[in-house]
């Protein structure tokens, strides 16, 4: 069957450390890959996205990886900050039907 | 950048009366759009496609006679919980794709509650 995960529900890290999250998926042949951020009680926001042929792809302190081999993004946030705190949801394309999103990723940034 | 903007952004009824979403773009045309459900710590569930001027698009289970669609114009989409029940409870979010059709712009959402 067809999955995204997540791989972690809740992310703790120290501010000015960088943050790392995954997204697998399986029975998936992505063109591309996205990453959106979620704060509570309000819609996702778009950050990233990477096409199947980008190995990395960087936005200011944000750097998105995609392996199509290991079916694996990873989503950086470098000298992460308290504001940086949110929910991160990984998001792929699946052909002809609407972008398929993961649970998400839970990321609190302690000072 | 595109803006969509939602409303109301939460609402309480009692069991059995329905309620409106709305859903607009505000600067620019918006031919198709999504409306998704999303449970505490879950994912956002495709509910429907919508697009204007035809009939929308429901996924499976979601059943289109409770949960009524229109997109009547290429700025406006609506979602009418029809005689909503506590378990309709949810955080209802609408989206539509911005040029280039990859990126998708969400509204910020509607909390629903039903007593």
């Amino acid at each position: 069957s067809q999955k995204i995960e997540q791989n972690s529900e809740a992310l703790n890290i120290q501010e000015g450390k960088t943050a790392t999250l995954t997204c697998n998926y399986t029975n998936y042949s992505p063109a591309y890959l996205q990453w959106y951020r979620q704060d509570p009680g309000r819609g996702p926001v778009f950050l990233l996205l990477i096409r199947e042929n980008e190995k990395e792809k960087r936005k200011e302190r944000l750097k998105v990886t995609f392996d199509t081999t290991l079916k694996q993004s990873l989503f950086h946030i470098t000298a992460s900050q308290p504001a940086d705190s949110a929910t991160y949801l990984c998001a792929l394309d699946s052909g002809n039907t609407p972008l398929v999103f993961g649970k998400g990723t839970r990321l609190s940034v302690i000072a | 950048g595109a803006v969509v903007s939602q409303h109301p952004s939460w609402v309480i009824c009692k069991s059995g009366t329905s309620v409106k979403i709305e859903c607009r773009s505000l600067d620019f045309q918006a031919t198709t759009m999504f409306w998704y459900r999303q449970f505490p710590k879950q994912s956002l569930m495709l509910m429907a496609t919508s697009n204007e001027g035809s009939k929308a698009t429901y996924e499976q289970g979601v059943e289109k006679d409770k949960f009524l669609i229109n997109h009547a114009s290429l700025t406006l989409s609506t979602l009418t919980v029809t005689s909503a029940h506590p378990e309709d409870s949810s955080f209802y979010i609408c989206s539509a794709i911005g040029q280039g059709g990859e990126k998708l712009f969400f509204g910020s959402g509607t909390q629903l509650s039903v007593l």
